[in-house]
């Protein structure tokens, strides 16, 4: 089976830094990505790991360990415009994309 | 606006109802897709289209048919739906493969209320 575990929401307050973990189970892997996805809108890309180890892209990192089936997004100098839902998604064997459950962020003043 | 554009943004439809949900891109990509979004849920794949082809169903009920005419375009064909049907449908398009510059593109999805 498939199955991706990510925590279900997390809290953290203006400027800090926060770490959303994800870990996975599918038949054949290529890479994990996560995405953000605001109330009511569309979820966005924000990055793809296919190797082990870090990815930044600004305040925002991704990493992934295959031997673990892990990864983790890592936000840094939090903003109250990321509050939002942060998707880590799989791509499995024919490279299509499955996601975990998502995880709420509220970022507090 | 994303590239990835859906029609219409919200719907709401009577079990007996046949209605259409639209979805077109030009951002040159050749796979396209359906998702489903509930509360409380993961993205659910419903379909995949590549280079115009149905490539995979995932177990979707027949109340859904799938249709894409180009590259550009997908439809979702709805009828006698159920009100466990009512969520957000979520289009997509990539590239085949996946790259670190690109993932998915979605559109804001349809607000789907079946009544």
């Amino acid at each position: 089976g498939q199955s991706l575990e990510q925590p279900s929401e997390v809290t953290a307050v203006e400027g800090a830094i926060v770490q959303i973990n994800c870990t996975y189970q599918t038949s054949g892997f290529y890479g994990l990505s996560w995405y953000q996805q605001h109330d009511g809108g569309a979820p966005t890309f924000l990055s793809y790991n296919a190797l082990d180890g870090l990815e930044e892209t600004g305040r925002f990192s991704s990493f992934l360990s295959r031997s673990d089936s892990y990864g983790y997004l890592l936000l840094q100098e939090l903003q109250m415009k990321d509050s939002a839902s942060y998707f880590c998604a799989v791509y499995n064997q024919g490279g299509k994309l499955i996601f975990g459950q998502g995880t709420e962020l509220s970022v507090k003043p | 606006e994303t590239g990835v554009t859906q029609t219409p943004r919200h719907l709401v439809m009577g079990m007996t109802n046949k209605k259409s949900l639209k979805c077109e891109q030009h951002l040159g990509h050749n796979a396209m897709y359906w998702y489903k979004q509930s509360a409380k849920k993961p993205l659910e794949l419903m379909f995949v289209y590549s280079l115009e082809e149905r490539v995979e169903n995932n177990s979707v009920p027949s109340r859904f048919s799938p249709e894409c005419p180009n590259s550009s375009h997908l439809f979702l064909h709805l009828h006698t739906l159920q009100p466990e049907d009512s969520a957000l449908y979520l289009c997509a398009s990539s590239q085949s493969r996946p790259s670190n510059n690109y993932g998915y593109t979605f559109g804001s999805g349809t607000r789907l209320t079946v009544v």
